[in-house]
């Protein structure tokens, strides 16, 4: 079975500071680990995922995370926040296998920005 | 079309009344997804569709939740004889191959608000 837990289901931070939005992740295979963002009244956006090859995988807008396989850990950061960053964010992980057919999505961080 | 489209975007509707909500997904998408996204909680899956066949209802949440695919192309999703915690914002997503189901893009949703 997979799992993937968000610490912190609302995360404020200055303008301009180090955003870090963390997610652990259970899984008994391989996996392939997401980060999507929902603007509001929006759908889901895909910001950038983990296959294979580099743990550290860059995204859009300037959002990066690293797959630590030793800590289970997938955590969204960005160096510099923008007020237009304020969103929903949501984990997920998926089986690394052809068969995949899921996507098990974490409960998801309410991201503010503050002036 | 150039992205996934669902309708209606807003669906109030009286409990112990029956509704549909429809999915259009990207052209030539063979997999199909719907989501559930109730308030302050993550995506719950409830069923995909790999061309018109659904290989996987485990996320159902009762027999009062049924969808159907038709053409490979357009999804419905039937809730029989709403409730009130039926009420929630339902997501579909469509990916170019089961196989690929990391890669899913998808609709804005339809907010269900059952009275």
């Amino acid at each position: 079975a997979q799992s993937v837990t968000q610490l912190g289901s609302h995360v404020s931070v200055s303008e301009g500071a180090l955003v870090l939005l963390r997610c652990n992740y259970s899984s008994s295979v391989p996996p392939y680990l997401f980060w999507y963002v929902q603007y509001p009244n929006q759908g889901l956006q895909l910001l950038l995922k983990y296959t294979t090859g580099a743990t550290l995988v860059k995204g859009i807008n300037g959002f990066e995370a690293e797959f630590k396989k030793s800590e289970t850990s997938f955590h969204l950061t960005k160096p510099s926040a923008h007020m237009s960053d304020a969103a929903e964010y949501f984990c997920a992980v998926t089986k690394q296998t052809s068969s995949a057919s899921k996507i098990i999505f974490g409960s998801g961080t309410r991201l503010s920005i503050r002036p | 079309g150039a992205g996934v489209s669902q309708s209606p975007s807003n669906k109030v509707t009286e409990k112990g009344k029956d509704v549909e909500l429809r999915c259009d997904p990207i052209s030539g998408h063979t997999a199909l997804y719907w989501y559930r996204q109730s308030l302050g909680q993550g995506l719950e899956f409830l069923i995909y569709f790999q061309g018109n066949s659904a290989p996987d209802k485990s996320g159902l949440p009762s027999d009062r939740f049924s969808a159907e695919r038709t053409g490979g192309s357009v999804s419905t999703l039937t809730i029989q004889r709403t409730q009130q915690e039926d009420s929630a914002v339902y997501l579909c997503a469509s990916s170019l191959r089961q196989q690929y189901a990391y890669e899913q893009y998808f609709g804005p949703g339809t907010r269900l608000t059952v009275t």
